[in-house]
This record gives C-alpha cells, sequence and structure tokens, in this order.
C-alpha cells in the first residue's frame, strides 16, 4: 500500500565512502524528484525527473548522481561522501510538470557521515 | 526572486485555542500554494492545494485560505495530535515547476 517507499531509512557511513538510496513510488506518477532537508528543518529541491528524463538539477555536488531506471523508480548515488552531506533526503512524486501538481513524500532517508 | 516566509517558527497552544498560521509569499506568476504537515521523523503530507487569491480549502479542524500575497492555515480547537510542523510551498511560473519553501512551523498543541 506503501505511495512512496525509499531505502534504507538510515543509513551510517564513514567520510569517502559511496552510498546509494533507492525509491520507488506505485502511484503511477510521471515525475520524481530528490529533496534535501538540513537539520533546521529547510527543504530544498536537488533534481527533478519526469518520464526518466531530468529537468530539474539544482546546483548539487556532482558526487551526486540520479539514475532513473523507469518512471517508477529514481536513485540517488553519492560519492566521496563528506560530514556535510549528513541529513534526511526526501524522494517525492508528483502526476505531471507542466502544472500545480502536489507531491507525495517518501518517508526519508536519514544519512549520517562520521 | 521568488521568496517563502512563514510565521511563527514555533507556536504552543492548548487543547481548544483556536489560531493561524502565516505563510507570506513573493512570486511571479503564481501557479499554486501547498501546505503540508510534517511529523517528526515521516516525509511531508499533503494537506491543500490553492490556487488564486479568495480561494478556501478545509479538512477537519484546518482551513487554508490564499491571498495575493500570503496565506493562512488556520486552525480551530485544536487537539494534541494536530501537533506537527507545517510547512508551505509555492510554484510560481518562472520557477521550472519547482516548489519553493518557507522553513515551517512547529505547532504544539498541549492537553
Amino acid at each position: 500500500d506503501t505511495a512512496v517507499s525509499q531505502t534504507p531509512k538510515y543509513l551510517v557511513t564513514q567520510m569517502g565512502n559511496d552510498k546509494s538510496i533507492k525509491c520507488e513510488q506505485n502511484l503511477g506518477h510521471d515525475t520524481m524528484y530528490w529533496y534535501k532537508q538540513d537539520s533546521k528543518k529547510f527543504l530544498k529541491i536537488m533534481f527533478s525527473y519526469n518520464n526518466k528524463e531530468l529537468i530539474i538539477n539544482e546546483t548539487v555536488p556532482n558526487r551526486f548522481s540520479p539514475k532513473s531506471p523507469d518512471k517508477a523508480h529514481l536513485n540517488l548515488h553519492i560519492n566521496s561522501l563528506e560530514l556535510g552531506d549528513s541529513a534526511v533526503y526526501f524522494c517525492a512524486s508528483s502526476s505531471g510538470q507542466a502544472g500545480a501538481y502536489e507531491q507525495y513524500f517518501g518517508p526519508g532517508t536519514r544519512l549520517t557521515v562520521t | 526572486e521568488d521568496q517563502v516566509t512563514q510565521s511563527p517558527e514555533a507556536l504552543r497552544l492548548q487543547e481548544g485555542e483556536s489560531s493561524s498560521l502565516n505563510c507570506s509569499y513573493t512570486v511571479s506568476g503564481l501557479r499554486g500554494l501547498f501546505w503540508y504537515r510534517q511529523d517528526p521523523g515521516k516525509g511531508p503530507e499533503f494537506l491543500f492545494t490553492l490556487y488564486s487569491a479568495g480561494e478556501e480549502k478545509e479538512k477537519e479542524r484546518l482551513k487554508a485560505t490564499l491571498t495575493k500575497k500570503e496565506s493562512f492555515l488556520h486552525i480551530t480547537a485544536p487537539k494534541p495530535e494536530d501537533s506537527a510542523t507545517y510547512l508551505c510551498a509555492v510554484q510560481g511560473a518562472g520557477s521550472n515547476y519547482q516548489l519553493i519553501w518557507g522553513a515551517g512551523t512547529k505547532l504544539i498543541i498541549k492537553p
């Protein structure tokens, strides 16, 4: 029944490691997003894909690379992790792009880099 | 530049004490204003979308209103389970369809 799911929920790793976060949605939506929420709870868009095509790519270090194998999945791979990457990462999806469509969020992945 | 400011940062109320949260925005060509609720350790949960000034939407104890410069989330006779962080976001015509988010208002309802 879960609409937007993410794995893992918690990720603790050391500086310099490479890690991936997976996201899947079963809502039939065309557009998926990755957000970063920092300690002050501010949500910042990182990437957006529409039908597997990258449409938003904010100023994010190129150590972060999204991959969308199909429109139901959007994964986030992070190379050479740094302390400042510690945050909660949310995946979201919406039914469209060209209009004001509400986004539905996953439960989040809390990344801690030590 | 598109911008969203929410106030207050935090609000503590007694159960049953009604109040309002504010979301002020600056955007060129508003496509939509969104309200979300976020519980600790969870993702934001969609509440409302408002599209034009004068529009209102209600859900249980919550009512959202919209003017050309701000939106209010009115909470009537709140219960402890209404405690959460409430987030506001806008989508403007020039924002490449992305949402611009406010920092949220943390609402605490004491029994």
